[in-house]
């Protein structure tokens, strides 16, 4: 079956813009996740959505938001670029993400973003 | 707070050689236990995990014990090959699909 889909693969935006990734799930995975990967601070989870409410969120500015969809398809925005939200993003993708002992999260080959 | 130390990179192996990567964590309870592993150009994939204390995680030749006594969960494989040089990522699982992770350790197999 089809993985995990991100779009775009590759984007540069300049600072101050906005920029809206996009993440479509393994068909019957409920919980969409989202992480930050760059090569100072490693990968740091950004926010986790179920069924198009977020569950939990990481120590990012408010400039960071996302949202999911009935069909748990999910976007990630930033707002008001800064040079270090130069990252790869990267979206995952669980069947339940309930708490207890963690079920897999199949993640999606990521967005490359360069701010300039 | 919750936290995954790995030890640095790059491990530079021959093929063939014995490898491990270390892992110790900080964390309140008892978190589930995770090795990724990332190709270049690609996202994650999880390689093996471990849920309690003394389970033992494998897949592809890899292995990996959750040691409760000294908060490890070192990563081991008995002969490496050149497709497995990647970066390798310890990670514990905090609930809600929360993963923190390690700062990777890049593997280099040579022929």
């Amino acid at each position: 079956k089809a993985g995990v889909t991100q779009t775009p693969r590759y984007l540069i935006k300049t600072r101050g813009q906005q920029v809206t990734l996009s993440c479509s799930p393994i068909s019957g995975h409920r919980s969409v996740s989202w992480y930050q990967q760059t090569p100072g601070q490693g990968l740091q989870f950004l926010f986790e959505y179920f069924s198009e409410t977020q569950r939990n969120k990481g120590n990012f500015p408010g400039r960071f938001s996302g949202r999911q969809f009935s069909n748990s398809r999910s976007e990630m925005n930033v707002s008001t670029l800064e040079l270090g939200d130069s990252a790869l993003y990267l979206c995952a993708s669980s069947v339940t993400g309930t708490g207890g002992k963690g079920t897999e999260a199949f993640f999606g080959q990521g967005t490359r973003l360069t701010v300039v | 707070g919750d936290s995954v130390t790995q030890m640095e990179g790059p491990v530079t192996l021959s093929e063939e050689a014995f490898l491990t990567i270390n892992c110790t964590y900080t964390a309140t309870g008892y978190p589930s236990l995770f090795w990724y592993v990332q190709y270049p150009g690609e996202g994650l994939q999880l390689l093996l995990k471990a849920t309690k204390a003394d389970d033992k995680g494998s897949n592809k030749g890899f292995e990996a014990t959750y040691r409760k006594e000294t908060t490890s969960f070192h990563l081991e494989k008995g002969s490496v090959q050149v497709s497995d040089s990647a970066v390798y990522f310890c990670a514990l699982y905090l609930g809600f699909q929360k993963l923190v992770f390690g700062t990777g350790t890049r593997l280099l197999v040579s022929p």
